[in-house]
């Protein structure tokens, strides 16, 4: 199947701070990618979708100023998280949707994230 | 909006043995697919099975199989000769199949144990 790669797979920042997380996928076109939240037991929170070359669509309540995305490439998103606090810590998800067969979304590893 | 309902937040199964984990959904669209993800403890999504609305058959993937009543908007997994590594959260997802690049939404997940 394809593979979509998530990195860091962790990270611990500072508050205050700015951190990315990359998603690329590997061997397949991207033009969708979507970014994820997910606190512990619960399910996927779906934060903004990624097209190629334009803006993302961020949903209702998701910050945009402080949820960077960035889709400049067919095999790379990136989100950034704009001066980091503490209840910013989760676990980020991102997934890719092949340009081709834009049937299946494959996933990235996932990010947690951790602010002290 | 479509929606997704996974009923059950926990299951528990013995090994070898069978379980079902049920899956409802809401939509008026009449082309959509369906799946169910698995997410270890490693937090890595992974896709167990897809279903087409338009296909009637039933899709299976080896000890995988599902119950799709589309009259019902019942999309049921059905995981047979259960073994230890089956142990993990699952949930259901909803896709349109009428917008190219559409998100996907999610269940709130069935946390499955499996007891030796």
């Amino acid at each position: 199947g394809a593979v979509v790669s998530q990195h860091p797979s962790w990270v611990i920042c500072k508050s205050g701070t700015s951190v990315k997380i990359e998603c690329r996928s590997l061997d397949f076109q991207a033009t969708t990618m979507f970014w994820y939240r997910q606190f512990p037991k619960q399910s996927l929170m779906l934060m903004a979708t990624s097209n190629e070359g334009s803006k993302a669509t961020y949903e209702q309540g998701v910050e945009k100023d402080k949820f960077l995305i960035n889709h400049a490439s067919l095999t790379l998103s990136t989100l950034t998280v704009t001066s980091a606090h503490p209840e910013d810590s989760s676990f980020y998800i991102c997934s890719a949707l092949d340009r081709v067969g834009n049937t299946e979304a494959f996933f990235g590893q996932g990010t947690r994230l951790t602010v002290v | 909006a479509q929606t997704v309902t996974q009923s059950q937040p926990e299951m528990s199964v013995q090994e070898a043995e069978t379980v079902t984990l049920s899956c409802t959904y809401d939509t008026s669209e009449s082309d959509y697919y369906l799946f169910w993800y698995k997410q270890p403890p490693s937090r890595q999504m992974i896709l167990v099975i897809r279903q087409e609305a338009y296909k009637q058959q039933n899709a299976t993937e080896n000890r995988f199989s599902v119950n799709f009543q589309k009259a019902a908007k019942s999309f049921s997994l059905k995981i047979s000769d259960s073994q230890l590594g089956d142990a993990a959260m699952y949930f259901c997802a909803y896709r349109s199949g009428q917008t190219s690049g559409s998100r996907l939404t999610f269940g709130e997940g069935t946390q499955l144990t499996v007891n030796p």
